[in-house]
Formats: C-alpha cells, structure tokens, sequence
C-alpha cells in the first residue's frame, strides 16, 4: 500500500516571498505520478501541478514547481512570488500507473498543509 | 461543461437518519469517484464507478453506505442510520477513463451529525 506523508500542519508566507511544502511518500512501484492540490477555504479542489514518476525533469507551472528526488521518496511543491490568493489548504497525493493491477486511478492523498499569505 | 456539481452543500442531520448526496459529474466522463474528508485529514477512497458498474469498493464504507450509478450519469451515496462519526466533506470527482491527470473535484457535501 501507499502511504503520503505531509508533516508540516501550517505555514505562512509573506505575500511575495517563496514558500516550500514538504511531502515525502512510501511505495514499492517504479512508475506512478504525484499530485498537489490546492483547496481553498469552502471551495473546490483544485489541481496545482502533475509528475510523472519515470520523468526525471522536475514540473513547472507558472510560479508553481516542484523538486522531485525518486530515490528520497520526496516531493515538494515551491510556490515563488505568493499571492494573497494562494491561501488555501495543500494536499500531496500520489497514483499508481493506471495499467498496475487494482490501480483504477485511485489518489491517497497526505494529511494537508494549509498554507496562509500575509499580506 | 459545468463541472462537477454536488447537491446538497450542506446537511444536517439527526443520529439515526437517513441520508442520500448526489454528485453529477462532467458530461464526457465515464469515471465517478466518492472520497471523504475528516477534520485535518486529506480525502479517503470511498469507491469508484466506471459508467454504471461500481469497481472498487474501500473497506471505509460499510454496510450502512451504498453508492448508485444509474446509467452512467450521476451518482447518489446513501447513509442509513447515521453516526457521529459519519460526519465529514463527502467529495465527488470524475475523469475521463483511466486517466493520470487526476480529476475534477466537486465542491463537496459537507455531513454534520448531531
């Protein structure tokens, strides 16, 4: 089974400044893809950015990027020049390669982080 | 495309009740998903559909929860005889076939029972 580690139950950042969410995971797959998602406060979640296991290039959306080390089973979000808007909630979570027996798509998810800008 | 619409937002509800959420998922999505979110907890697996057929179910929900799909559109999950415990977001998503670009999440059906 698959377990996602988020140890860090709060942080805040001011507005502007780069922040870094921590997330480590266990699992004995070689391929698989890893996830942050963004839930602000009463609304939806909300995909922030997507690794593929087997690519060793680390992700980048706009000022989102994320620092992915197979071997350390880690995976953390950076969020450079944070906005007021990025207030929210923050979960890792992690997927099987879909073509792995009972895979079904199926997201574990950490424990979450919520993330505060001060202005 | 709407996106995933769940109804009600909110329900309260006394011990003992039943409960019925329905989640209408994106038009071109075959796959539904129910997940359930605790205080400081992230979302747990509930089950799965893909078109009508429910595929997975997780050992999280008991004989009290039964989840439909009929013809492949939207989906209801019941509670019977409600529990404390059974508060919670229940969280709906859906996708398109076995996807690896995760989901689209509904805005969620938050459960308090009192």
């Amino acid at each position: 089974a698959q377990t996602v580690t988020q140890s860090q139950p709060e942080m805040s950042v001011q507005e502007a400044e780069t922040v870094t969410l921590s997330c480590t995971y266990d699992t004995s797959e070689s391929n698989y893809y890893l996830f942050w998602y963004k839930q602000p406060p009463s609304r939806q979640m909300i995909l922030v950015i997507r690794q593929e296991a087997y690519k060793q290039q680390n992700a980048t959306e706009n000022r989102f990027s994320v620092n992915f080390q197979k071997a350390a089973k880690s995976f953390s979000l950076k969020i450079s020049d944070s906005q007021l808007g990025d207030t929210a909630m923050y979960f890792c979570a992690f997927m099987m390669a879909p073509y792995r027996t009972g895979a079904n798509s199926k997201l574990t998810f950490g424990k979450g982080i919520t993330l505060s800008v001060r202005p | 495309d709407t996106g995933v619409s769940q109804d009600p937002r909110h329900k309260i509800t006394k011990r003992g009740q039943n409960v019925t959420f329905r989640c209408d998922p994106i038009s071109e999505h075959n796959r539904l998903y129910w997940y359930r979110q605790t205080l400081g907890q992230g979302p747990e697996f509930l089950t799965y559909f893909q078109n009508e057929a429910q595929l997975e179910k997780s050992r999280l929900l008991s004989d009290r929860f039964s989840a439909e799909r009929p013809k492949g559109s939207f989906s209801t999950l019941e509670i019977q005889r409600t529990e404390q415990g059974d508060s919670a977001m229940y969280l709906c998503a859906s996708s398109r076939g076995g996807t690896t670009y995760g989901y689209t999440f509904g805005s969620g059906t938050r459960l308090t029972v009192v």
